[in-house]
């Protein structure tokens, strides 16, 4: 089945710093790739999201980037602020279900 | 949050006790999702329903009993729990033409 690993597990940043978080996949199949980010007390919400026939995507201060070949996708925030602290997952669909990565945890200091 | 609910909110239980978590979704979704969010590890799916059919079961033991007696409402009923099954259960909620999954705010169980 599908194995996503995401990295780094926690992110410490300024405020108005960018800030990069990685995910890997296995399964070449794999073609819908969602970002969640999950505040504290509250359930995962969807933040971004790309299709394999996609190579970036962006919205606002959020971007996605995909390499099919290498197998990795990355979000990308910009002029991070503080309420942009929270856990973001990254996701992969393979044939039918969605699997998730371990999360990061990013820390916006003002 | 008013697109996918859940109740209760928070559920501490004895390991003899009953319990039902209950999740209704308002988006006119035909698929619900639940999954078990525990610490320092990704969201495990455990079951699958598309147009009140179970498609998935991810080796959920038994203790755990799913219901969804229509697309808008998804059960999970609890029975002689684990400590270890104490973590954040999650409903989610897709439209078949979509990928995109909708989720709930969750149920933080807490088995004694």
């Amino acid at each position: 089945g599908e194995n996503v690993e995401q990295h780094p597990s926690t992110l410490s940043v300024q405020e108005g710093d960018s800030a990069v978080i990685k995910c890997t996949y296995s399964d070449s199949a794999s073609n819908y790739f969602p970002w969640y980010k999950q505040e504290l007390g509250k359930g995962p919400q969807l933040i971004i999201d790309i299709r394999s026939n996609v190579g970036e995507k962006k919205d606002q201060r959020i971007a996605v980037t995909l390499n099919k070949t290498a197998k990795h996708f990355s979000l990308h925030i910009t002029e991070t602020q503080p309420e942009d602290s929270a856990v973001y997952f990254c996701a992969a669909r393979g044939y039918s279900t969605l699997t998730f990565g371990k999360g990061t945890m990013l820390l916006v200091s003002p | 949050e008013t697109g996918v609910t859940q109740t209760p909110r928070h559920l501490v239980m004895g390991m003899t006790n009953k319990k039902s978590l209950k999740c209704e979704q308002h988006l006119g979704h035909n698929a619900m999702y639940w999954y078990k969010q525990s610490a320092k590890k990704p969201l495990e799916l455990m079951f699958v329903y598309n147009f009140k059919e179970q498609t998935e079961n991810n080796s959920v033991p038994s203790r755990f009993s799913p219901e969804c007696p229509n697309s808008s409402h998804l059960f999970l009923h609890l029975h002689t729990l684990q400590p270890e099954d104490s973590a954040l259960y999650l409903c989610a909620s897709r439209d078949d033409s979509s990928y995109e999954q909708y989720f709930g705010p969750g149920t933080r169980l807490t088995v004694t």
